[in-house]
């Protein structure tokens, strides 16, 4: 059972190139998270989606797109990147949230970007 | 809007000392409470959840945490720290059953534990 995996673990850009961000998770879960998480800082949320198909922006979604085609499958594409979008990125899964259900996010171990 | 505020950015413990980190939370209506940990270049990693019933909860590693409602606090607590404990420990809180499950972070305690 991988859990929620991430794909690359590293990258370096240059200002105004693009890429995807990879999330899979294999735990059938409808909630998927992403997460941006700058030094010092706690977690901020850029895009969730509560099952396929369905996607909405959080705290900070500016220069992110997302697309849920599967329950599997949630890439992140940062398009035009900025020197301001070098941070760690974490994806994360849950079940549903319910009375009693909801047992908090699974993580992925992160992307960590830096846009030169 | 719901908020986490970790007051102490930076604790120092000796190992087998004992620990509380602390943590206030702002929301309206009945919130999920959770603590996460994160290893040094690792994603994090659920400690415990509170969401209703005892308001003292377990979780892994040793790990405890009180909810008190009337100072808006859940606090995470360990007897004995121990030099593997040393990590960022992040407060979350989470709406229950609406908000798509969305959870708000503090922005982390790190913990160094002396020898």
């Amino acid at each position: 059972n991988a859990g929620v995996t991430q794909t690359p673990k590293f990258r370096i850009l240059k200002i105004g190139q693009s890429m995807t961000l990879q999330c899979t998770q294999d735990m059938n879960h409808n909630y998927m998270y992403w997460y941006r998480q700058d030094p010092g800082m706690g977690l901020k949320l850029i895009y969730y989606s509560v099952g396929a198909g369905i996607t909405d922006k959080g705290e900070v979604p500016n220069g992110y797109n997302v697309s849920r085609s599967t329950t599997e499958d949630f890439p992140l594409r940062l398009e035009l990147a900025a020197p301001s979008q070098t941070s760690v990125y974490f994806c994360a899964s849950s079940s549903d949230v319910g009375q009693g259900d909801f047992s908090g996010y699974t993580f992925g171990s992160g992307t960590r970007l830096t846009v030169v | 809007a719901q908020s986490v505020t970790q007051p102490d950015i930076h604790i120092t413990v000796s190992e087998g000392a004992s620990l509380e980190l602390r943590c206030n939370y702002s929301y309206g209506a009945t919130p999920y409470l959770f603590w996460y940990v994160q290893s040094p270049g690792q994603g994090l990693q659920l400690l415990l959840k509170y969401f209703s019933g005892d308001t003292l909860v377990q979780g892994i590693k040793g790990f405890e945490a009180e909810f008190k409602r009337s100072q808006s606090s859940f606090n995470l607590r360990k007897p004995s720290v121990h030099w593997s404990d040393a990590a960022e420990y992040f407060c979350a809180v989470g709406a229950y059953n609406t908000n798509a499950g969305k959870s708000t972070f503090g922005d982390g305690t790190t913990l160094t534990v002396k020898p």
